[in-house]
């Protein structure tokens, strides 16, 4: 099966811009995740969605970014305006409903690399 | 809250040396604990997760990890590196929340 497909890979933009990125998840996966990965560290979750509805945006900073995932399928996320310290890979994942509840397993996107000058 | 902690940033094997990437976990309730790979620009792969049942479990690539309850571990290790192994590892621990809660990676060199 194809895997989380993101574009664009790579992106370089000056502070103040705006930019968005777009993910599409493994067809039939209902749950897509948004990370920010900073160098250095580990993904830092942004957002999770749950078809097109928002799970958890209690770390996305609202004020600047902003998702959605209109039909419940593919999603972009946007930042507006970018700042310097939002350099990094936004990975995007996507994960099933069936199995365990407590568990599924999430498959990763080969992530956007944002520099923001 | 749950957390984890990865021992050492950087670790640097010779090739057919063994891999041991350190892993502790902190939870206060019994955990799914996960190992994910990434490599140079790319995603995450999942290497190996335990969830339940045998604490020895087996993953891709000749890895393998074993939960350790008594000592919140969850070391990850290959008998015999090999130069395509060089990448980041993360641990990550299932938080109360269902989220992912991850280590902040160690970079695994391997040399020839």
């Amino acid at each position: 099966e194809a895997g989380v497909a993101q574009s664009p890979r790579y992106k370089i933009i000056e502070k103040r811009q705006s930019v968005a990125f777009w993910c599409n998840p493994i067809s039939g996966h209902a749950t897509l995740y948004w990370y920010q990965q900073i160098l250095g560290q580990g993904p830092k979750l942004l957002i999770q969605f749950q078809n097109n509805g928002v799970v958890d945006d209690s770390q996305l900073p609202k004020d600047r970014f902003s998702a959605e995932r209109l039909k419940g399928v593919d999603s972009t996320l946007k930042i507006q305006p970018a700042k310097l310290e939002d350099s990094a890979v936004y990975l995007c994942a996507s994960s099933s409903q069936r199995g365990a509840p407590s568990y599924n397993e999430q498959f990763f996107g080969p992530g956007t690399r944002l520099t923001v000058l | 809250a749950q957390s984890v902690t990865q021992l050492g940033s950087h670790v640097s094997v010779s090739e057919g040396a063994l891999v041991l990437l350190r892993c502790n976990y902190s939870s206060s309730v019994p955990p799914y604990l996960f190992w994910y790979v990434q490599y140079p620009n790319q995603g995450l792969q999942l290497l190996l997760k335990y969830t339940t049942g045998a604490t020895l479990v087996k993953g891709i690539n000749g890895f393998e990890a074993e939960f350790k309850k008594s000592e919140t571990s969850f070391h990850l290790t290959k008998p015999s590196a090999h130069m395509s192994d060089a990448a980041e590892y993360f641990c990550a621990v299932l938080g109360n929340n269902r989220k992912l809660i991850w280590g902040l990676g160690t970079s695994l060199a391997v040399n020839p």
